[in-house]
């Protein structure tokens, strides 16, 4: 069965530095989205993403957040100055779109570690 | 005011018994649709269960059913059966809004706080 993928599954990185979170989503899918959870608590929208354009964000999602879809198959995060409650997992999900009762297929999530 | 609401932090179940997770939600969207996700200690998502609410019919996928009671707005998740490897967090999520133009509803999932299930031997 198609599966979302994401990498690295576990990135550490120095605050205040960039970083990019990957996504490929399942390849006959129309919808992107990214969701983050921090440890313990639960999962929250940031973005969604369709037809190359953001179609909704969340507070979360201000300007030091951005996505991308660079080539067709690649859906990406980038964070530009993290912080470190940027500390959490991130989940790339994908939807197909053609009906109502689909689920978004999730990844296995990016554990973003902000030291 | 929270939008899904899972009072219930953590429960406990024997094997092979039923258990039912508790979900709310709130919105005021006609159309709407919500879903049951597990998350195991792993930290994927896996998802379980979807209810329309235009469903007639409560729904189920094999040990998994959804008590869908819309006047009360709860869609309580039942899992008959229990198994060890059913221990683990499980999400109620809503969906709204976010239509294209053929109907089909692309809209955010909004997650309740989660529900710990621990199913002993």
């Amino acid at each position: 069965e198609p599966e979302v993928t994401q990498t690295p599954s576990h990135q550490v990185t120095q605050m205040g530095q960039e970083v990019i979170l990957r996504c490929v989503p399942i390849s006959n899918h129309l919808y992107f989205y990214w969701y983050r959870q921090i440890l313990g608590q639960k999962v929250e929208f940031l973005v969604s993403f369709y037809n190359n354009e953001i179609s909704e964000k969340s507070e979360i999602f201000d300007d030091q957040f951005s996505v991308e879809r660079p080539d067709g198959s690649n859906f990406t995060l980038k964070i530009r100055s993290t912080k470190l409650e940027d500390s959490a997992m991130y989940f790339c999900a994908s939807l197909r779109g053609e009906r109502g009762n689909q689920p978004q297929h999730f990844g296995d999530g990016t554990r973003l570690s902000i030291l | 005011a929270q939008k899904i609401t899972q009072t219930q932090p953590g429960m406990f179940v024997q094997e092979k018994e039923a258990v039912t997770l508790d979900c709310t939600y709130d919105t005021s969207d006609p159309s709407y649709g919500l879903f049951w996700y597990k998350q195991p200690s792993s930290g994927e998502m896996i998802f379980l269960i979807y209810q329309g609410s235009y469903d007639q019919q409560n729904a189920t996928e094999g040990r998994y059913s959804l008590n869908f009671q819309k006047a009360r707005k709860s869609a309580n998740l039942v899992i008959s059966a229990s198994q060890l490897g059913d221990s683990a967090m499980y999400f109620c999520a809503m969906r709204e809004g976010g239509r294209n133009a053929g109907g089909t509803s692309y809209g955010k999932l909004t997650f309740g706080q989660g529900t710990i299930l621990t199913v002993h031997p």
